[in-house]
């Protein structure tokens, strides 16, 4: 079975510094991963995604995330973290031709100015 | 591109009465669409998962007489919660997964839609 961990429940960081929203999983196979935010009320979107190739992914607004295979990890990070940033991040894996999506339990980020 | 639009947003009902929350596609067809349910500070729980076409299939411990789904288009799924109750107050989100180009595979959410049963 897949699942999704994301240890902390809540990290705080002060602008300007640099930021990790961390995230582990498990699954059979070679995982397609995924990060997700979302602002208040609002639905969630799309950061970036590991499917294949550098282990190094670039995505949306500066943020980035490593696959690391060994350690089974996919770590969000950006180098200087802004006070919009503060939102929830959902760590998410899927298996190549998997249907379903699974979501880890999210990390609220609080960027403190 | 690929943009998924949920209506409404926002909807308060009384209590018995039902709702009906769109979830549409705008530029990419989706022939599995997801419904999720998401709690104040928790995670999203996923509900059902929407197959054009065909029956949904529900999660365990989700009632699918309550929570009605349809997908009779490849771009239009719809979420009908039946005979509502203040339990069931509570965001409702959609996931379209594109079905072809260069996008697929891919997941887009709408922007939720927020229950208030009264």
């Amino acid at each position: 079975a897949q699942s999704v961990a994301q240890p902390e429940d809540q990290v705080n960081v002060a602008e300007g510094n640099p930021l990790t929203v961390k995230c582990t999983y498990s699954v059979s196979g070679n995982p397609y991963l995924f990060w997700y935010v979302q602002y208040p009320n609002r639905g969630l979107q799309f950061l970036l995604k590991y499917i294949t190739g550098d282990n190094l992914v670039k995505g949306s607004y500066g943020f980035e995330a490593e696959f690391n295979k060994s350690q089974t990890s996919f770590h969000l990070k950006k180098p200087s973290a802004l006070v919009s940033d503060s939102a929830l991040y959902f760590c998410a894996v899927r298996v190549p031709y998997g249907q379903n999506f699974v979501f880890g339990p999210g990390t609220r980020l609080s960027v403190l100015p | 591109g690929a943009v998924v639009s949920q209506h409404p947003s926002r909807v308060i009902c009384k209590s018995g009465t039902s709702v009906k929350i769109e979830c549409r596609s705008l530029d990419f067809q989706a022939t599995t669409m997801f419904w999720y349910r998401q709690f104040p500070k928790k995670s999203l729980m996923l509900m059902a998962t929407s197959n054009e076409g065909s029956k949904a299939t529900y999660e365990q411990g989700v009632e699918k007489d309550k929570f009605l789904i349809n997908h009779a288009s490849l771009t239009l799924s719809t979420l009908t919660v039946t005979s509502a109750h203040p339990e069931d107050s509570s965001f409702y989100i959609c996931s379209a997964r594109v079905s072809s180009g260069s996008k697929a595979g891919e997941l887009f959410f709408g922007e939720g839609s927020r229950l208030t049963v009264l």
